[in-house]
């Protein structure tokens, strides 16, 4: 368990939906990072938050939101689904925002639109 | 649009030999390199994280450079075991902390 919770860990859903994931980021870990890996891609950078304020900015479509709440976890909004969304969706922590600060990865997500 | 590059993609070793691979990413504004290592069915978990040009990093069997002049690092693993077998990840950290990821490099170990 690296500390870093992320549920649900499988999600199946319908094209046009909307779907909320949900992750907790390492006890201390004040920054929080979502990314997506689709098929023969690399893990894509889509947002970052830190200590609830919006830090960093991937290729997140307008379709999909996020928000970091006072506790710290933090919600990625997937809605009107594609078939082309379905991924794996990894939320990762890290003690602050910089570049110096590894990561711990969740255990992903796995979205599937039908 | 900043890209890091991995090479090879997929590298088959026998047990006991030493490899290497590179990434490459760009070598302006550097912040800094990360290493992941990514079992199949795990998370990625964090190996290295370099900062300064001509670091070098070692853990274990596994050991690290960087050139961010010429915009590249290196990662050796000496006397490669089976349970080394998983995908490397180099990463490129921007100055808020979000990392670009390169593809990866698949190592199998055979025993």
């Amino acid at each position: 368990d690296s500390g870093v919770t992320q549920t649900p860990k499988h999600l199946i859903t319908a094209t046009g939906q909307r779907v909320t994931l949900r992750c907790s980021p390492r006890s201390g870990d004040l920054s929080v990072y979502w990314y997506q890996q689709s098929l023969d891609q690399g893990l894509q950078f889509l947002i970052q938050y830190y200590n609830g304020e919006e830090r960093a900015k991937g290729n997140i479509l307008e379709r999909f939101s996020a928000q970091q709440f006072p506790d710290l976890h933090s919600e990625l909004n997937l809605s009107s689904l594609e078939l082309g969304d379905s991924a794996l969706y990894f939320c990762a922590s890290s003690v602050a925002a910089g570049p110096g600060y590894g990561y711990t990865f969740g255990s992903g997500t796995r979205l599937t639109v039908v | 649009i900043l890209n890091v590059e991995q090479s090879p993609q997929s590298l088959h070793v026998q047990e006991g030999d030493s490899t290497n691979f590179t990434c490459s990413f760009p070598s302006s504004n550097f912040y800094a390199l990360h290493w992941y290592r990514w079992e199949t069915a795990k998370s990625p978990e964090a190996l290295f994280v370099m900062t300064l040009n001509g670091d070098e990093k070692k853990k274990g069997r596994i050991s690290a450079t960087l050139n961010t002049k010429e915009g590249y690092s290196y990662l050796y693993i000496k006397g490669s075991q089976p349970e080394d077998s998983a995908t490397y990840l180099c990463a490129y950290g921007g100055s808020q902390g979000n990392l670009i990821f390169g593809k990866g490099t698949k190592l199998s170990v055979k025993p």
